[in-house]
């Protein structure tokens, strides 16, 4: 299986939105709506901000927000903010019942 | 609050078999319907999911690692286990155990630990 495609970098200024894609197959991404999103700083474990491609878990904030289209889903983060500056993975389940992870993106703030 | 913790050595041999742990303290691996799954990250490169076990022993694995991994459940010690045969230099990675709360979405963390496979 191939690892999902994301954008290597993304950036964008205090206060704007940006949005991280991931795409995949009719047999991950586009097959299930079964596709999580995570934050993850240098050296810390990755942290889950939105499963089941829009359903956010109890504490993260509703700047972060999930959506799908075919095979591509997405991240936006609205109202940038420092702290928003990691690295951010997209994963999804696949037609032969195992997992499979993005490629990874570089969040900056400018 | 779950919380999960991955212990196992180091540093291993090229050819020789990774053996790692996952101790879960705060709830039992045997309440709910979760999958516990390993992943794993070379320094900086994404994420690999490793595999994942039921609590009933049903197993996933990623096809590309699928004829070098074992994972194992122990119950009573409330663990799981990850075992990966025959590892080269690009095995070595931090190693991450985690709890599937939802499909392939990890939902709790081990704080992870770095393997390196080296003579």
């Amino acid at each position: 299986q191939s690892a999902l495609t994301q954008p290597a970098s993304v950036s964008g200024s205090p206060g704007q939105s940006i949005t991280i894609s991931c795409t995949g197959t009719s047999s991950d991404v586009g097959g299930y709506n079964y596709v999580s999103w995570y934050q993850q700083y240098p050296g810390k474990a990755p942290k889950l901000m939105i499963y089941d491609v829009s359903n956010r878990p109890s504490g993260v904030s509703n700047r972060f927000s999930g959506s799908k289209s075919g095979n591509t889903a997405s991240l936006t983060i609205s109202g940038l903010q420092a702290e928003d500056e990691a690295d951010y993975y997209c994963s999804s389940y696949t037609s032969s019942s195992t997992g499979v992870f993005g490629t990874g993106t570089k969040v900056t703030v400018l | 609050q779950v919380q999960l913790q991955e212990s196992g050595p180091g540093l291993v041999k090229p050819s020789q078999t990774l053996s790692l742990t996952c101790t879960v303290s705060g709830g039992s691996i045997n309440s709910g319907s979760f999958y516990w799954s390993w992943i794993r990250q070379p320094a900086g490169k994404g994420l690999e999911w490793i595999g994942r076990i039921y609590t009933s022993g049903s197993t996933n694995y990623n096809p590309s690692l699928k004829s070098r991994v074992t994972i194992s459940v122990d119950m009573s010690k409330n663990q799981f286990s990850l075992r990966l045969s025959s590892v080269i230099a690009a095995d070595t990675a931090v190693y991450y155990c985690a709890r599937e709360g939802g499909a392939i979405a990890f939902d709790q963390w081990g704080q992870g630990t770095l393997v390196i496979v080296s003579s």
